[in-house]
């Protein structure tokens, strides 16, 4: 299974929006809405931030807010702030009953 | 509060088997649930390992199955991970997880590095 495609960086101004892409394929990200993201601060386990394509845990901002369209995943970060600086992962269930992450993007706030 | 802890050793040899386990707290696996292993080398993104469903049902990645093999101990509330003929590009942080059906990984052990050397 290949990695899903995630671009390698993202940045923006405190305050500012910014949106993190996730593409994989019909037998992934596009087939079900199994879709969930992470954020990951230097040296620590990564933190469930959205699942099921747009659903927020308990405890997590509503300035993170996650959606779909086809192939594609996308996070929306709202209102960023300095300690959104972090690596995000996408990842996905599949049609083998899998799971399959993504590239992983490292967001800098500005 | 659902708590997982990983443990193995820090320095596996090439061509051994690298074994971990995960101790749960906070839950009885043997309640459901699918339990799994993720990897993240030095600098890299994560990897799926694999997952294993309270029953003992286990679902491993592709590129990993011949090598992998994880299984559950409901007595002692924990599940395990063995990884075959290792190579330096095993050399990893391997976390543990809660994992739900749709495939969201909702509790997260605190991670431990397996360095591959001899």
């Amino acid at each position: 299974q290949s990695a899903l495609t995630q671009p390698a960086s993202v940045s923006g101004s405190p305050g500012q929006s910014i949106t993190i892409s996730c593409t994989g394929t019909s037998s992934d990200v596009g087939g079900y809405n199994y879709v969930s993201w992470y954020q990951q601060h230097p040296g620590k386990a990564p933190k469930l931030m959205i699942y099921d394509v747009s659903n927020r845990p308990s405890g997590v901002s509503n300035r993170f807010s996650g959606s779909k369209s086809g192939n594609t995943a996308s996070l929306t970060i709202s209102g960023l702030q300095a300690e959104d600086e972090a690596d995000y992962y996408c990842s996905s269930y599949t049609s083998s009953s899998t799971l399959v992450f993504g590239t992983g993007t490292k967001v800098t706030v500005l | 509060q659902v708590q997982l802890q990983e443990s193995g050793p820090g320095l596996v040899k090439p061509s051994e088997t690298l074994s971990l386990t995960c101790a749960v707290s906070g839950y009885s696996i043997s309640s459901g649930y699918y339990w799994g292993w993720i990897r993240q080398p030095p600098g890299k993104g994560l990897e799926w390992i694999g997952s294993i469903y309270h029953s003992g049902s286990t679902y491993y990645n592709p590129s990993l199955k011949s090598r992998v093999t994880i299984s559950v101990d409901t007595s002692k509330n924990q599940f395990s991970l063995k990884l075959s003929s290792v190579t330096a590009a095993d050399t990893a942080v391997y976390y543990c997880a809660r994992q739900r059906s749709s495939a969201r990984l909702d509790y997260w052990g605190q991670g431990t590095l397996v360095t591959v050397s001899s």
